[in-house]
Parts: structure tokens; sequence; C-alpha cells
């Protein structure tokens, strides 16, 4: 089993669609929590930034986590074509920085 | 300000060479971590370096070594390069351990 997991996509919605990207991870000692989104031939932008459990909001981009049921989760509102992108979640103890990054998921959203 | 700069962006090499990929963090920040990105994968933790000492290291082999100078840039470098090597290295600078990790948009490299 793999330390994050997350949904497998792609993902193709209409603009103006609620999306919602969800990871679940294994390992307990999980504390920090990000999500990234990668353009096609660029590095991993952040996103989101938490730390341990609920919610955080920034625009269109709410992130939550449930440490309970290890469980993260981002949503995006007003989704527009240039959020088409693939999303990565990643997490880390605090221990080091040491990043362990979901698969990542393409999202495409139609004009 | 600059973000995290990597060079060169593309390289292609082939089998049993070495390669050093470069990189400049953003200013300050005094944390330096290598990934490596297979294609349809996420990032995989290579190393990370902190006032020039290793702190971290992740499951590849010993043919991957890396370093950090003075000046917080680093390199990293990989010997006897195999096919499986071909991949996006990302490098990610942040202030601190526990503060958000910043990446650069990679070295391509492509192994022939």
């Amino acid at each position: 089993q793999k330390e994050v997991e997350q949904d497998p996509g792609p993902l193709s919605v209409p603009e103006g669609a609620i999306v919602s990207l969800n990871c679940t991870y294994s390992n307990s000692a999980f504390q920090y929590f990000m999500w990234y989104r990668q353009y096609s031939r660029k590095g991993p932008e952040l996103l989101m930034y938490t730390y341990s459990s609920g919610n955080k909001e920034d625009g269109r981009f709410t992130a939550q986590v449930d440490k309970s049921s290890k469980y993260i989760s981002l949503f995006i509102r007003d989704s527009q074509p240039s959020d088409s992108a693939t999303y990565l979640c990643a997490t880390h103890t605090g221990a080091n920085s040491k990043l362990t990054f979901g698969k990542g998921i393409t999202l495409s959203v139609r004009p | 300000d600059a973000g995290v700069t990597q060079s060169p962006t593309h390289l292609i090499k082939t089998r049993g060479q070495h390669v050093t990929l470069r990189c400049s963090p953003i200013s300050g920040h005094k944390s330096v971590s290598w990934y490596q990105q297979v294609l349809g994968q996420g990032p995989q933790f290579i190393f990370q370096y902190y006032e020039k000492e290793e702190r971290g290291r992740g499951n590849f082999p010993d043919r991957f070594s890396a370093r950090q100078f003075p000046n917080y840039s680093s390199e990293l470098n990989v010997n006897a390069l195999l096919l499986g090597d071909s991949a996006l290295y990302l490098c990610a600078s942040s202030s601190d351990r526990n503060q958000p990790q910043h990446f650069g948009d990679g070295t391509r490299l492509s192994i022939l």
C-alpha cells in the first residue's frame, strides 16, 4: 500500500463546476498537508499548505484535512479553463521536510 | 524575487555516463531538496540538505549523490546512468524544515 493514495483520473468538468479532488494517507505521523498544481512541462506550484486538521480557504480554493479518517481534499469553486493542470497532494511529518506525494490527477476544465 | 532556478532545462545522455544537475534556491532559503518525477507519477524524494548538511535521503541507489554549497545552491550527481533514470528532476527550496517547499521547473533528463 502506498503511503499516499490519490483518486485516479483524468477528470473533465465544464467551466464553472465545483471540483473535488481527494487523497488518503496511511501514516498517522503526517502533520503537514499540501496541494500543488503542475502545468505541463513545469514544476509543481504550491496552492495550499495546512497544518493538522481543519479547513483553509484561499480565493476559489479550499483545502480540507480530516486526520481522524486520514483524508485530504481540495475544492475548486467556479472552475476555469486555466485550472486545467495536474493536481498533486503531498504531506510530511514535520520531523524533516521529506514530501510524500500522491500520484496526481489531471483535471481538464472545458470552456 | 527569482524563484528556484535549475540548469540545464534539458539533457540527453547515454547509459553509463555521469550527469550533474544544478539548483539555485530562492534567496534566503537554506534548505534544498531533490525529487525525481517519472512520467505519470508524483515526485519521489531523493535528498534534503539544510545548512550544507544532508538531512534526509530517499530510497535511491548510491549512484545518486548531492551536495550543498556555502551560498546554499546545490548539485545532484548521478553516476553510471541507466535507462530508468530518465525523468524530470526537481529541486525545491524552503526557508526552514517545516516551511512550504517551492519547486523549480526541473531538469528533464533523457537516457538513450
